[in-house]
């Protein structure tokens, strides 16, 4: 297996809701990554957990909240967003050196109403 | 603080001609690079990467890359352009040394392929 599933595809919430985004990769790796990415920009960075501990949150404002279960699975608990939280939401994993790369998954396409 | 800078929002070239999409980086050590492409409403996929090794990086697609750290340049080239190669296309950069700091990327070069 040399996929990262991001599920669900597409999100519509409202400002009051609480959602959460999930991820999940079996290649034994230990990094993983959430980034933001709206439309014609960049991915940005938001957090990264390490041997399922946080060691980056990029002053991502508190409205989302990450989770490392396990090894094998990150998620992304939204609450209170507002319109311009809108974008897609990317997960990333690599094994613990990065000259391996990163892999991707296809996204989360999140729409705040 | 590292960078990557790309040339160019919009490159566009007719299909079968030449593809050159420019990178150029700014560290203080030589960085690992990589070249990502992203197809609309799609994550990213990796084409290929520098780590140190070769200069002259093949990636998938027949896509490929020359570090050159006199010019500070990771360039994408591929010899023959498909009308499948039109998207975006983002060039990144990573810390050597070690530990999962994320990756950094440019803007993003979007490549149009005219039939």
């Amino acid at each position: 297996d040399t996929e990262v599933t991001q599920t669900p595809k597409h999100l519509v919430m409202g400002m009051t809701n609480k959602k959460s985004l999930k991820c999940e990769q079996h290649m034994g790796h230990r990094a993983m990554y959430w980034y933001k990415q709206k439309a014609k920009k960049p991915p940005e960075l938001m957090f990264v957990y390490s041997y399922e501990k946080l060691s980056i949150n990029e002053s991502v404002p508190s409205r989302f909240s990450p989770e490392c279960p396990n090894s094998s699975l990150l998620n992304l608990h939204l609450h209170a967003l507002q319109p311009e939280d809108s974008a897609l939401y990317l997960c990333a994993s690599s094994r613990d050196s990065l000259s391996y790369g990163y892999t991707f998954g296809s996204g989360t396409r999140l729409t705040v109403v | 603080a590292q960078s990557v800078t790309q040339l160019g929002s919009h490159v566009s070239v007719s299909e079968g001609a030449l593809v050159l999409l420019r990178c150029n980086y700014s560290s203080s050590v030589p960085p690992y690079l990589f070249w990502y492409v992203q197809y609309p409403n799609q994550g990213l996929q990796l084409l290929l990467k520098y780590t140190s090794a070769a200069t002259l990086v093949k990636g998938i697609n027949g896509f490929e890359a020359e570090f050159k750290k006199s010019e500070t340049s990771f360039h994408l080239t591929k010899p023959s352009a498909h009308m499948s190669d039109a998207a975006e296309y983002f060039c990144a950069v990573s810390d050597p040394g070690g530990g999962a700091d994320g990756l950094t990327f440019g803007k993003g070069t979007h490549l149009i392929i005219q039939p």
